[in-house]
């Protein structure tokens, strides 16, 4: 079951960084943090993951705490089509399940 | 391009009659996933395949079956569907592998309608 606590909601002005947390404060050390993100009425789209290391790739970075009980996702410059809910979710490598939390609904705002 | 593909997009079915819905993929991955969204709520995973094993989740209703004839082809029938069971149903497919990272690839779901 989801392990991951989101914000329901935020909003974030075109071209700024949108700074999205996820707490998952009972992560084990074979668990891997996902982030994905779903465009209303399409299926979600991976964005990126990471186990203990900051991730960075062409459309986000991943900041996890030394702790490994919170993570951050950054969408660097945020534009319109980035409106969309995002997953956090926190995945065993040894297994094949992936549980959606609840997300959070980000508003990009021209 | 290779991908994930739900047939139909959109269904309609009456009360308690029979439904199947479909997915097939061009990636050759070995994990089938089917997830059932309801309106503003998460995906929520009712079962998938590895390989050939199906794996359930405990709170998936018997209601719920699931077929997997081969590698590319994946089925969710629907026995007796009610009018709670009308949602988004998203299918998804990955590869397994400890070592590697499994990113999931869905498909554009389908729409099921209960009248």
């Amino acid at each position: 079951d989801a392990k991951t606590t989101q914000p329901p909601s935020m909003d974030c002005a075109e071209g700024r960084a949108a700074n999205l947390p996820c707490n998952h404060s009972t992560i084990s050390g074979n668990e891997y943090v996902y982030w994905y993100r779903q465009i209303h009425s399409q299926g979600p789209q991976y964005i990126i993951h990471g186990l203990k290391n900051n991730e960075t790739n062409e459309m986000a970075s991943l900041i996890i705490t030394e702790d490994r009980k919170s993570s951050t996702l950054i969408l660097p410059h945020a534009t319109l089509r980035d409106t969309a809910v995002y997953y956090c979710i926190v995945r065993d490598r040894t297994g094949n399940q992936f549980y959606f939390g609840t997300g959070t609904s980000l508003t990009v705002i021209p | 391009d290779a991908m994930v593909i739900q047939n139909p997009r959109y269904q309609v079915t009456q009360f308690g009659k029979p439904v199947t819905l479909s997915c097939s993929q061009t990636l050759n991955h070995n994990v089938m996933y089917w997830y059932q969204q309801k309106s503003s709520q998460a995906p929520k995973l009712l079962f998938h395949y590895y390989d050939k094993d199906f794996n359930n989740e405990a709170d998936t209703p018997d209601n719920f079956q699931s077929r997997r004839p081969n590698t590319s082809f994946c089925f969710l029938d629907i026995r007796s569907p009610g009018l709670g069971d009308a949602a988004m149903y998203l299918c998804a497919t990955s590869t397994y592998s400890v070592t590697l990272h499994n990113e999931q690839f869905f498909g554009p779901g389908t729409r099921l309608t209960v009248l």
